[in-house]
């Protein structure tokens, strides 16, 4: 079955550290891959996106991802990360061609930046 | 535009009573994505439709749950009755391609 995986549940750095959060995906072919952040009381907002193209992503607010096909990973970067990058981050993924099928969401890594 | 819609924000309610989430998609969207999201299980996709057709309900817990799309810009998503273990935040989202724009969710507690 189609699946999301995101490693870490819970991450806590300091502030000015640098992020990366893991997403792999269970098989191949066409797909689609997308991050969202949820802030505390806020609703899900898209940071990235990939469809093709160059594998390495910039998205919002300095977050990066890249897709490395061989490894079915789409890793979430920022250099360095500020108190306010504290949220939920989700990594989904959607696979074939066009249209938007359902994405399958990853459970979601909670993030605390401590000041 | 104002957004994906959703109403109401926050809902309490107690067993048994039949519940409805609403949602107004973005005007032009021809996709709309009911979700679920609890602590254990993460964003569950519940049901989506295209053109106002379902295409996979696939993820509707059980029959409790049914949603409704009767035309472009609405869209019912209904449990009755109700129980606890439907505490949930319900996020709907509309799209035209690829992404995905959420509403604000509706925080259901059935007590």
């Amino acid at each position: 079955a189609q699946s999301v995986s995101q490693h870490n549940h819970h991450v806590i750095l300091s502030e000015a550290a640098s992020l990366e959060l893991g997403c792999n995906y269970s098989y191949g072919g066409t797909v689609n891959l997308f991050w969202y952040v949820q802030y505390p009381g806020q609703h899900l907002q898209l940071l990235l996106k990939y469809f093709s193209g160059d594998p390495l992503v910039k998205g919002i607010k300095g977050f990066e991802a890249e897709f490395i096909k061989s490894k079915f990973s789409f890793n979430l970067r920022k250099p360095s990360v500020q108190w306010s990058d504290t949220a939920e981050y989700f990594c989904a993924v959607s696979w074939g061609r066009g249209g938007a099928d359902g994405l399958t969401f990853g459970k979601g890594t909670h993030l605390i930046i401590q000041p | 535009d104002a957004g994906v819609i959703q109403s109401p924000r926050h809902e309490v309610t107690e067993m048994g009573q039949e519940v409805t989430l609403r949602c107004k998609p973005i005007s032009g969207h021809d996709y709309l994505f009911w979700y679920r999201q609890t602590m254990m299980r993460g964003l569950e996709l519940l049901i989506y439709f295209n053109n106002n057709v379902p295409i996979d309900d696939s993820g509707m817990p059980e029959d409790r749950f049914s949603a409704k799309m009767p035309n472009a810009s609405f869209s019912t998503l209904k449990i009755q009755p109700s129980e606890p273990r439907d505490s949930a935040v319900y996020f709907c989202a509309s799209s035209q391609g690829q992404g995905r724009y959420f509403g604000a969710g509706t925080r259901l507690s059935v007590l």
